[in-house]
């Protein structure tokens, strides 16, 4: 078993549609949650970040983790042409040496 | 702020020979760089963590003779493919650390390189 899995997509939603991307893990020692947002050819570029379990929401972005169900979501609203790509989960255990582990990503495609 | 650079974005050379890449943090002090290699439509695969001032540590099955890493101030590493050949071929990115309180965790890519090996 993977240590993170995300469902790779495609997604194809239509313009303004709200979306939601999805994360699950095995290993209860991880503390920080990010997701990342990747065009292609590109780097990937952050777009949330989260501490622990709850709620964390920037414009039209909502990060949400749950430690108890080891879930984490990130929600898209009003969603725009503009935010297709790929879009990957990652996250890290607490401690100076961890390394960020990375979901397999998934493509979204918001058609206008 | 957070910016990381790479440069060159693009890059072909002919087999046989070796590759440098930099990896810059432009507004922020980076004790910690990464280096990744991504295929296409894959997720990215860790190659090494980069320490300033000390030797870099590389992840099981990638060969540090091939891929050299030199981290040699807070703001620049350095990707060094010897020896290329057409299956290194692939889509390299680094990444930065900013260690600023409270951005402990939190990791800024650079826009990748495109090494194309002929």
């Amino acid at each position: 078993q993977k240590e993170v899995e995300q469902d790779p997509g495609p997604l194809s939603v239509p313009e303004g549609a709200i979306v939601s991307l999805n994360c699950t893990y095995s290993n209860s020692a991880f503390q920080y949650f990010m997701w990342y947002r990747q065009y292609s050819r590109k780097g990937p570029e952050l777009l949330m970040y989260t501490y622990s379990s709850g709620n964390k929401e920037d414009g039209r972005f909502t990060a949400q983790v749950d430690k108890s169900s080891k879930y984490i979501s990130l929600f898209i609203r009003d969603s725009q042409p503009s935010d297709s790509a790929t879009y990957l989960c990652a996250m890290s255990a607490r401690g100076a040496t961890n390394k960020l582990i990375f979901g397999t990503g998934t493509l979204l495609a918001v058609q206008p | 702020g957070a910016v990381v650079s790479q440069h060159p974005s693009r890059v072909i050379c002919k087999s046989g020979t070796s590759v440098k890449i930099e990896c810059r943090s432009l507004d922020f002090q980076a004790t910690t760089m990464f280096w990744y290699r991504q295929f296409p439509k894959q997720s990215l695969m860790l190659m090494a963590t980069s320490n300033e001032g000390s030797k870099a540590t590389y992840e099981q099955g990638v060969e540090k003779d091939k891929f050299l890493i030199n981290h040699a101030s807070l703001t620049l590493s350095t990707l060094t493919v010897t020896s290329a050949h057409p299956e290194d071929s692939s889509f390299y990115i680094c990444s930065a650390r900013d260690t600023r309180q409270g951005r402990y965790y939190e990791q800024y890519f650079g826009p990748g390189t495109r090494l194309t090996v002929t």
